[in-house]
């Protein structure tokens, strides 16, 4: 069955440094979505991709879907405290159930 | 609009118990999904249920199973509860699959 594979699983950063979590799927996909869990909560709806080589930004993340459509990426620049969470890709092929990758857990140094 | 609502919010129950989880969709959503997440773990699928019907089932034994009401509410029930069941179940639903919303979920502790 689809898979959907998510590095790395933990990164700490400094303060101010910039962060990156990949996402790569064993099936093309319809498109892709990018969910945010903080401490002790539920994942939130960041963002969705649909199209081939897609990039989307929102003020300091910056997401994109590949060409092939089945690898995604998230990055933030200048990370702050508030970033911190665990980052999911998940994707979906068709009319199919999301597949969420395993999560990227950010922990930030203030 | 209200979001999705799951209860209770936290459950204690025995070894070998049955437990039942409860998940409100957002209304006008037909689909419902329910997650396990273990301790710092990822989501592991669980059912999806969709105009009353099971559409999918994750790897789990028999003893995890649902339902979907006619009102497109949920039950999870986990019978002969292990331990290992110790974790937070998240329920979400959506439009016709598209974006997920999530409930805040119920953290299902097994002494």
């Amino acid at each position: 069955g689809q898979q959907v594979m998510q590095i790395p699983q933990y990164q700490h950063v400094q303060e101010g440094e910039d962060f990156t979590t990949y996402c790569n799927s064993s099936t093309t996909l319809s498109n892709i979505q990018w969910y945010k869990q903080r401490p002790g909560g539920h994942p939130v709806f960041l963002i969705q991709l649909v199209k081939s080589g897609e990039v989307k930004k929102q003020k300091r993340l910056t997401f994109q879907f590949g060409e092939a459509k089945k690898n995604s990426s998230l990055h933030i620049t200048a990370t702050q405290t508030t970033d911190v969470g665990t980052y999911f890709c998940a994707g979906q092929a068709g009319a199919q159930k999301l597949v969420f990758g395993q999560g990227t857990r950010l922990t930030i140094n203030p | 609009e209200a979001g999705v609502t799951q209860s209770p919010t936290h459950l204690i129950k025995t070894r070998g118990q049955q437990a039942t989880l409860r998940c409100s969709p957002i209304s006008g959503h037909t689909s419902v999904y329910w997650y396990q997440q273990a301790l710092g773990l990822g989501l592991q699928f669980l059912l999806w249920y969709d105009e009353g019907e099971e559409r999918n089932r994750g790897n789990f034994p028999p003893r995890f199973s649902g339902r979907q009401f006619p009102n497109y509410s949920s039950e999870l029930n986990v019978n002969a509860l292990e331990l290992e069941d110790s974790a937070l179940y998240l329920c979400a639903s959506s439009p016709e699959g598209i974006r997920y919303t999530f409930g805040s979920g119920t953290r299902l502790t097994v002494v």
